[in-house]
């Protein structure tokens, strides 16, 4: 088992350039969560999914943020444009059934200068 | 609002001695509560959790926690610290009713042994 993967493990970016954050969760997980981890908030739960079905995109900041999950075995988080207070650890997350553990990658750390 | 809070930023213990990491929660219904480690430059990794059943939860790693229903606490406890427990704890709570997997997570303490 590969764990959760996600790419790049760390991305640099101009200002009002888009980027894409890639995840593949592990095999036969139902549900796949996106997180944000920055010292100044912690840890915020932007969007997940079930089924490969978007549930809750409460958290998603705002419209510049956009969620995908064309199939089981692939995720994106696109920010377009991104701004420098996007700056942030990106995680994903997959789990199995409802109140099971949840596997998280090992990031993604995104700067935008 | 369902919530987690970690009281403290920093635990320091000295190596081989009991540590205890707090967490109290505020909840409808029963509480679903998760302890989670990060290492750095690492994902949070999973230690234990609370459904339901006994208020003492084994873990990993030699950890447990306790579940008090009157203090509305899921303190994380160890008996004798290691050098190699230095990491951040995250305490989080399922919300939401119906099928969810949805953690909402604490701000997390940093807890450092001392060798």
């Amino acid at each position: 088992d590969a764990g959760v993967i996600q790419s790049p493990r760390h991305e640099v970016t101009e200002m009002g350039q888009e980027v894409t954050l890639r995840c593949k969760p592990i095999s036969g997980h139902d549900y796949l969560f996106w997180y944000r981890q920055t010292m100044m908030r912690g840890l915020e739960l932007l969007i997940y999914f079930n089924n490969n079905v978007p549930i809750d995109d409460s958290g998603m900041p705002e419209d510049r943020f956009s969620a995908k999950m064309p199939n089981a075995s692939f995720s994106t988080l696109k920010i377009q444009p991104s701004e420098p207070r996007d700056s942030a650890v990106y995680f994903c997350a997959s789990s199995t059934r409802d109140n099971s553990p949840l596997h998280f990658g090992n990031g993604t750390r995104l700067t935008v200068t | 609002a369902q919530s987690v809070a970690q009281p403290e930023d920093q635990v320091n213990v000295a190596e081989g001695n009991p540590l205890t990491v707090k967490c109290t929660y505020s909840v409808s219904g029963n509480p679903y509560l998760f302890w989670y480690v990060q290492y750095p430059n690492r994902g949070l990794q999973f230690l234990l959790k609370y459904i339901t059943g006994d208020n003492l939860v084994k873990g990993s790693y030699g950890f447990e926690a306790e579940f008090n229903k009157s203090q509305t606490s899921f303190h994380l406890k160890k008996p004798s610290a290691l050098v190699s427990d230095s990491a951040l704890y995250f305490c989080a709570v399922r919300v939401g009713g119906g099928a969810t997997n949805k953690l909402i997570f604490g701000t997390g303490t940093l807890l450092a042994v001392q060798p």
